[in-house]
């Protein structure tokens, strides 16, 4: 049963800061890995897909990287609309539990 | 400017049933995969169940198997999700997605809507 962890659960940043969250996954994944932007009272939105591939229309301040089971979504330099939980998402295997989402890591700005 | 509009959401009585639609408007769903997935306050996102393009190959998590239905009208650029046997642990905000591609593993949700709340309570 594959799945997710992501770390830290709470951030606290300042505008302008390098932030990185990490997704662990508890079996090595191929590079179908996704993360999602889930801002107060808007819909989710794509960031990245395939691991570091930008979703158009995505700042590039945001960037993701990783393979085998530890993948990195990285912020490179905070701003206030940026507020928001991020999920890292797996869609390498549906059963038994489906495309499985990471319980979320919410970015809060000091 | 790519839409999509769920409906149906509500009250929802325990063992009762809902159906929800999504609108797709502004692109052609056609071609894509699509999935519904819902949040919940306390467990984060979940994803509910995928369609493919076609509507030939359709899956659903453990959560909702045997108790809900997923289905498409590409004539109508419509996504359907009949909820039956619904539980309390059902309510959430549900999400229809479309995929990157045309089928659903493999591909991320590109193209989210606002969602549509279910409430299951007696």
């Amino acid at each position: 049963d594959l799945q997710l962890t992501q770390s830290p659960t709470f951030l606290f940043a300042s505008v302008g800061d390098r932030v990185t969250i990490t997704c662990r996954a508890s079996q090595a994944l191929s590079n179908n890995l996704a993360w999602y932007q889930k801002a107060p009272g808007r819909a989710p939105k794509l960031l990245i897909y395939a691991t570091s591939t930008l979703q158009s229309g995505v700042s590039s301040r945001f960037s993701g990287s990783g393979s085998g089971t530890e993948f990195t979504l990285t912020i490179s330099s905070l701003q206030p609309e940026d507020l928001a939980t991020y999920y890292c998402q797996q869609l390498n295997s549906y059963p038994p539990r489906g495309f499985t989402f990471g319980p979320g890591t919410k970015v809060n700005i000091k | 400017e790519v839409q999509l509009l769920e409906s149906g959401g509500g009250l929802g009585q325990p063992g009762g049933s809902l159906r929800l639609s999504c609108t797709v408007s502004g692109f052609s769903a056609g071609p894509y995969a699509m999935s519904w997935v819902r949040l919940t306050p306390g467990e984060g996102l979940e994803w509910v169940s995928g369609i493919s393009a076609t509507g030939g190959s359709r899956h659903y998590a453990d959560s909702v198997q045997g108790r809900f239905s997923v289905s498409r009208d590409n004539s109508k650029n419509t996504l359907f999700l009949q909820m039956n046997s619904l539980r309390a642990d059902d309510t959430a905000v549900y999400y229809c997605a479309s995929h990157l591609g045309d089928y659903y593993e493999g591909t991320a949700l590109s193209h989210w809507g606002q969602g549509t709340l279910v409430n299951v309570s007696s």
